[in-house]
């Protein structure tokens, strides 16, 4: 248990669809990051939150989106889904930016 | 812009052998300096990090890194592996910077497997 929940841990979607993942962190922890990990590769950053407005993003389209609540929880929603979407999806938290971060279990999701 | 190279995407060890992972970086300005691990099927750990001081840092399970300024360097070693350390070992950066920098840069991994 690392105190970085996510849910579901697997999701089988239909390309074109649309997927919500969620993340709980731990109190206090202001940023959330969103990675991507394609099988074999490390972690993509896909944007990060800090007191619940963006203040990061990576090189992914606009369908990807994110939310941060005040209660420590986020999201990550990914609209008209590609098969190339296929990936474990990593949250982090840190209680401060200088990014020393714990992560949650992922993620898993298939499209196909 | 900024990056992160680890040097072996593979390495096969004996238990009782010395360990050293390398992770080189490209980036001019002051930087924090992580390892993650990842055991097979469990999520990534931190297993040290650098932000200032000592650039020699001790880490769990007996994991350190020394950060070499001048050599844009970061490298992982452990003197003595276990069966146990067969992971994935990540290396990552984040600049000191607001906003999009503070993001975490990650290099490709490296695959350790120790043999008993």
């Amino acid at each position: 248990e690392t105190g970085v929940t996510q849910s579901p841990t697997h999701l089988i979607k239909t390309r074109g669809q649309q997927v919500t993942l969620r993340c709980s962190s731990q109190s206090g922890h202001n940023t959330v990051s969103w990675y991507q990990q394609a099988l074999g590769q490390g972690p993509q950053f896909i944007f990060q939150y800090y007191r619940e407005e963006e203040n990061g993003r990576g090189n992914f389209p606009p369908r990807f989106s994110g939310l941060q609540f005040p209660n420590y929880s986020s999201e990550l929603n990914v609209n008209a889904l590609e098969l190339d979407d296929s990936a474990l999806y990593l949250c982090a938290s840190s209680p401060d930016r200088a990014g020393g971060y714990t992560f949650g279990s992922g993620t898993r999701l298939t499209v196909v | 812009a900024q990056s992160v190279s680890q040097h072996n995407h593979h390495v096969i060890l004996s238990e009782a052998a010395s360990l050293e992972l390398g992770c080189n970086y490209s980036y001019g300005g002051t930087v924090n300096l992580f390892w993650y691990v990842q055991y097979p099927g469990q999520h990534l750990q931190l297993l040290l990090k650098y932000f200032s001081g000592d650039p020699l840092v001790k880490g769990i399970k007996g994991f350190e890194a020394e950060f070499i300024k001048s050599k844009f360097s970061f490298n992982l070693r452990k003197p003595s592996v276990q069966w146990s350390d067969t992971a994935e070992y990540f290396c990552a950066v984040t600049t000191d910077g607001a906003g999009n920098n503070r993001k975490l840069i990650w290099g490709l991994g490296t695959s350790l497997a120790v043999n008993p």
